[in-house]
């Protein structure tokens, strides 16, 4: 199965609720990255976590990542209905650069 | 508008067209990818140029052509499509290959390929 595979499949919630999102891989990994998607879009970067560390926040953000059980997970505080979108995880490792490999995404539907 | 740009935004052609879609990019980045996004599916890593020179061909069908005439230009020339190669197809770069130090992608918007 895929490297990187997010869960849930799809999310639906209330604005102003929080919205979490896991993501787990199999292999060692350097990094692992989130990306969000808006409807046939591109993707864009939201936030780097390196392998050695465990939390890390950037605005209404915060991810973790347990090495040891191969997981991270992706928090969006106060949901807004703009964070609607297919929020991806992406690893990567040094021996396999330049080949990041993307689950298969959880769709956020945040309703007004 | 992300530094990547990727014509034309959408494109239907037939199965004996001969198209090619274009990615360029002004960031200085060093890498430069095709990503195929298919409904339902992961993103499929097609093609990897580092420093112009491909670095990897995750096994896709000759009908798909990459060409990299520099760092910040990628295209990817299609030849005999079939239905089933309708997809949103996305390009990317990075400044060092993605995976290696803190090295992220940034996408263009992508090029909804439809093949009738």
């Amino acid at each position: 199965s895929q490297q990187g595979e997010e869960d849930p499949q799809a999310l639906s919630i209330q604005e102003g609720e929080n919205a979490t999102m896991n993501c787990s891989y199999k292999t060692s990994i350097n990094n692992l990255q989130w990306y969000r998607q808006n409807s046939g879009r591109g993707l864009v970067h939201l936030i780097l976590i390196r392998s050695n560390e465990r939390e890390k926040h950037s605005g209404r953000l915060r991810v973790t990542l347990d090495t040891s059980k191969k997981s991270s997970s992706l928090l969006i505080t106060a949901s807004r209905a703009a964070d609607t979108a297919s929020y991806f995880c992406a690893t990567a490792s040094n021996t396999n650069a330049g080949k990041s490999t993307f689950g298969d995404g959880t769709t956020l539907t945040v309703k007004p | 508008e992300t530094g990547v740009t990727q014509t034309p935004r959408h494109l239907v052609m037939g199965m004996t067209n001969k198209k090619s879609l274009k990615c360029e990019q002004h960031l200085g980045h060093n890498a430069m990818y095709w990503y195929k996004q298919s409904a339902k599916k992961p993103l499929e890593l097609m093609f990897v140029y580092n420093f112009k020179e491909q670095t990897e061909n995750n096994s896709v069908p000759s009908r798909f052509s990459p060409e990299c005439p520099n760092s910040s230009h990628l295209f990817l020339h299609l030849h005999t499509l079939q239905p089933e190669d309708s997809a949103l197809y996305l390009c990317a770069s990075s400044q060092g290959l993605a995976g290696a130090g803190a090295n992220v992608l940034t996408f263009g918007a992508g090029s909804r390929l439809t093949v009738l």
